[in-house]
């Protein structure tokens, strides 16, 4: 079974550039969340959706991210304009409807902000 | 206080040692808890959710206790492949005028070497 797919795997552009992260959930799960991983930070939850709809956005740092979910088998993140302190490991996760359903992440993307 | 807190190690054990970590949790209205694993610039995948009861899988035991708000994982006989950095998560129940909503929380993480 395909798990979630996240692209591209390593992003490295120049402060003030726009960066699109792009997330596509597991078949059939209703929710999906945006991470972001830092050594200081750990995991940080920054949005997340059910059904397509965002539910809490409470994580998102500033005005600077967006995220949207057009369908159920696609969700972005975009930063706009970039700057340095987003460098991080940003995870996408979805997982089934149920309150003890587990998450499962895919494999990141590596963002490096110069 | 931090919602969810974990010691962060590094704990060092040999091989076939018995090893345990903490997690500490805020929210007395948490329902459900799991640990996850994660390897070196790799994604975080779950180990073994917690149940009230405690619960086994293999050489790993996990057991919740409410009264204290803490979960444990136990890892017997390690492995070296056991070397990582192990993730609690609690469930939380935000409480507000706009309804409940529920809301996952992450420690930062133990980090666990096995050494030959």
């Amino acid at each position: 079974d395909a798990g979630v797919i996240q692209s591209p795997r390593h992003e490295v552009t120049e402060m003030g550039q726009e960066v699109t992260l792009r997330c596509k959930p597991i078949s059939g799960h209703d929710y999906l969340f945006w991470y972001r991983q830092t050594m200081m930070r750990g995991l940080e939850l920054l949005i997340y959706f059910n059904n397509n709809v965002p539910i809490d956005d409470s994580g998102m740092p500033e005005d600077r991210f967006s995220a949207k979910m057009p369908n159920a088998s696609f969700s972005t993140l975009k930063i706009q304009p970039s700057e340095p302190r987003d460098s991080a490991v940003y995870f996408c996760a979805s997982r089934a409807g149920g309150r003890d359903q587990p998450q499962h992440f895919g494999d990141g993307t590596r963002l490096s902000i110069l | 206080r931090k919602e969810v807190e974990q010691d962060p190690g590094p704990f060092n054990v040999p091989e076939g040692a018995t090893v345990a970590f903490n997690c500490t949790y805020s929210n007395s209205a948490s329902q459900s808890f799991f640990w996850y694993r994660q390897d070196c610039r790799k994604e975080p995948k779950l180990l073994m959710s917690v149940y009230s009861s405690g619960n086994e899988d293999g050489r790993f035991t996990a057991q919740l206790n409410r009264a204290s708000q803490y979960i444990s994982l136990l890892i017997r006989d390690s492995k070296l492949s056991d070397s990582a950095t192990y993730l609690c998560v609690v469930n939380y129940l935000i409480l507000s005028n706009a309804g409940n909503n529920r809301k996952l929380i992450w420690g930062l993480g133990t980090s666990l070497a096995v050494n030959p």
